[in-house]
């Protein structure tokens, strides 16, 4: 596709469930990020993804969390037995290289509803 | 700790005349700057950024300005129309860190009345 594609848009989990969000990023980007934004927050880093390199995780909040990127392409971020305060829109973005600024690309997010 | 503030939860401005957001920052290693507009149900796009060997960086209506010693940058959009309201996120960066890993405000929304 033309963007960073992000699936499901929306996801209402029980608590103590185990999601999983997609991510797409643009096609031939090697790098790919992902962010959460709380409510009444700024955008908090998580993981970080560059080519075949180990990813930086020292943003991932507890070892519930974990992600994984496929060849290079496609991500996907898992949190097991989730909690309320794992509620946020989490965003995934892309870029050809490292340079987080007008080379990345935002997806529209996945919102995450804890209940 | 919020290393980057953006203390102006919104701002209302009539249309045609000058926006000003404001950040703060208390990370001193801090030395690229950038804003993010954000419109609902969408993600972030970028705006413009500036890096700290300069103090203005103008890209069209939009300028960016840098005040090292303050740790202080502000957004100025003149003149402001009615599609430029959406959530304003100010974000930092170490170039000689991992500059891939950016830390936000909270953001701003700005209102731009017809």
């Amino acid at each position: 596709g033309a963007g960073v594609s992000q699936s499901p848009s929306n996801k209402v989990t029980e608590k103590g469930k185990d999601v999983e969000l997609r991510c797409d990023p643009i096609s031939g980007h090697t790098a790919l990020y992902w962010y959460r934004q709380s409510l009444g927050q700024g955008l908090e880093f998580l993981i970080y993804f560059q080519g075949n390199s180990a990813p930086d995780k020292s943003g991932l909040p507890s070892d519930r969390f974990s992600a994984e990127r496929t060849g290079g392409s496609v991500s996907t971020l898992t949190i097991q037995r989730t909690q309320q305060e794992d509620s946020a829109v989490y965003l995934c973005a892309s870029s050809l290289n490292t340079q987080m600024n007008t080379e990345a690309f935002f997806g529209q997010g996945t919102r995450l509803t804890v209940v | 700790d919020q290393q980057v503030k953006q203390n102006s939860p919104s701002l209302s401005v009539q249309e045609g005349r000058i926006s000003i957001l404001n950040c703060d920052y208390t990370n001193s290693m801090f030395d690229y700057f950038l804003w993010y507009k954000k419109y609902p149900a969408e993600g972030p796009t970028f705006l413009i950024s500036i890096s700290s060997i300069k103090d203005k960086n103008e890209d069209g209506r939009f300028t960016v300005f840098l005040n090292k010693s303050a740790k202080h940058l502000s957004l100025h959009i003149v003149p402001s129309q009615p599609g430029d309201s959406a959530v304003y996120f100010c974000a930092a960066s170490n170039s000689g860190g991992s500059n891939y890993k950016l830390t936000f405000g909270k953001g701003t929304l700005l209102t731009v009345n017809p």
